[in-house]
């Protein structure tokens, strides 16, 4: 069955960066397209990115483009993303989710992992 | 550009049907069929209940269902039950140069 496993809980500093990785299983990884959303704390769904893990291409959302860095590890079926200068408003739950189709635009996301907190906090 | 506009709460007794709301702009809902709606449970993952505007992905109950109306998409949720109470939330697509994807801002259900 698929599957996607994230990494557990990071504290961070501000003006720190966090790595969160996110391990497929249960299909073909490199067909697959992978999107990060985030949650804050009792707030709603923001999508942040996404990232082929067929050839690497990405997409960020501007208000991130700047400071998040997502790649794929195509050995170990597993996609990375790296947010980098970290406020205290980067507080939340970090959720990698596979794209329903393997197309860039027009998808929907059918399978999510566990989601990551990562706290900044001084 | 803001999130897609959901109701703040909407509520039902069992076996009633209810009606989600999602509204939006021609750069996103209007523009494509690529509505997507998720159900989240305290603490859990998001999970997609509705695909493409109206279609159910394997093994989620034809209670739930999905349309649009120009700027707007709904979910139907029939015959509510105790275990549909979770928080709602629509997807589009979008030609934003800002991002590629945009969110509701949630709807709370709650089963009275």
């Amino acid at each position: 069955q698929v599957q996607l496993v994230q990494s557990g809980a990071e504290v961070k500093k501000p003006g720190a960066s966090v790595k969160v990785s996110c391990k497929a299983s249960g299909y073909t990884f490199t067909g697959s397209i992978i999107s990060w959303v985030r949650q804050a704390p009792g707030q709603g769904l923001e999508w942040m990115a996404w990232i082929s893990a067929y050839n690497g291409n990405t997409n960020y959302a501007q208000r991130f483009q700047a400071r998040v860095t997502m790649t794929t590890d195509t050995s170990t079926s597993t996609a990375y993303m790296e947010l980098r200068s970290l406020r205290s408003d980067d507080t939340a739950v970090y959720y990698c989710a596979r794209g329903r189709t393997p197309y860039y635009g027009g998808n929907s996301f059918d399978y999510w992992g566990q989601g990551t907190l990562v706290t900044v906090s001084s | 550009q803001s999130a897609l506009t959901q109701p703040a709460s909407v509520s039902g007794s069992p076996g009633q049907s209810i009606t989600l709301s999602c509204t939006g702009t021609s750069s996103d809902i209007g523009g494509y069929n690529y509505v997507s709606w998720y159900q989240q449970h305290p603490g859990k993952a998001p999970k997609l209940m509705i695909y493409d505007v109206s279609n159910r992905p394997s093994g989620i109950s034809n209670r739930f269902s999905g349309s649009k109306s120009g700027y707007t998409a709904s979910l139907t949720i029939s015959g509510l039950q105790a275990e549909d109470e979770a928080d709602y939330y629509c997807c589009s697509y979008t030609s934003s140069s800002t991002r590629n994807y945009v969110f509701g801002t949630g709807t709370k259900v709650t089963v009275l």
